[in-house]
């Protein structure tokens, strides 16, 4: 079945790099994704990677996919106060109508 | 910027009363979602729309909730009668339908819904 967890929390200070994990069961996942929510509002798509991929990159974001181990993490370098939000792991599977499946979130306050 | 609207953004109400939602999805979007957020979790879907038909509703508490997009553009989703554990945000989002790419969803602000 599908499953996906993350840790509750995490607080950094400002200009450090944030490291968020989460973890899935699913080994069928195509697409792995990572989602900011901000306080009142939706959900906003911030990258994601292909199961084929290892790492993709972009700006101050990281994303490193271990398929072994079914581990996903979401780096993000010189965190800002503007970072601070829920952050949501969430996968789906190529073909049919592809449902995503989000985990429950991992809250990330930056301290200034 | 094209963005997914949604009314009301609060609702109250009181346990056996009706309420619905509203979701206008961005022009264009074949895919329509409906989520239920309680707080502290993730998203839930409760009902999937391709164009005008339904693709999953399988999560729908079907005997109170209703959810229907009759033109393939809209989207309404009904609760009658509202219980004291519907209360969560309510959230709307739309896709591109195509499978074989990524599914980027793009979510509305959310309806906020307290049930009394």
């Amino acid at each position: 079945g599908e499953d996906v967890e993350q840790s509750l929390f995490l607080s950094v200070r400002e200009g450090d790099s944030s490291v968020i994990n989460c973890t899935y069961t699913d080994s069928s996942s195509t697409y792995l994704y990572w989602y900011k929510q901000e306080p009142g509002a939706g959900l906003q798509l911030l990258t994601y990677i292909f199961s084929n991929m290892d790492m993709k990159q972009d700006q101050r974001l990281t994303v490193l996919l271990n398929k072994k181990d079914k581990h996903l993490s979401l780096r993000i370098a010189d965190t800002q106060t503007g970072d601070s939000a829920i952050y949501f792991c969430a996968e789906s599977f190529q073909g049919g109508y592809q449902k995503v499946t989000f985990g429950i979130g991992t809250k990330l306050q930056v301290i200034p | 910027e094209a963005e997914v609207a949604q009314s009301p953004r609060y609702k109250i109400t009181e346990k056996s009363q009706a309420v619905a939602f509203w979701c206008d999805p961005i022009s264009g979007h074949a895919t329509l979602y409906w989520y239920r957020q309680i707080l502290g979790q993730g998203p839930e879907l409760l009902v999937q729309f391709q164009d005008e038909s339904v693709v999953d509703d399988s999560q729908l508490p079907k005997d109170r909730f209703s959810a229907e997009r009759l033109k393939g553009v809209d989207s309404t989703l009904k609760i009658q009668p509202a219980e004291l554990g519907d209360s969560a945000m309510y959230l709307c989002a739309s896709s591109r339908a195509d499978r074989d790419r990524v599914n980027e969803q793009f979510f509305g602000p959310g309806t906020r819904l307290t049930v009394l």
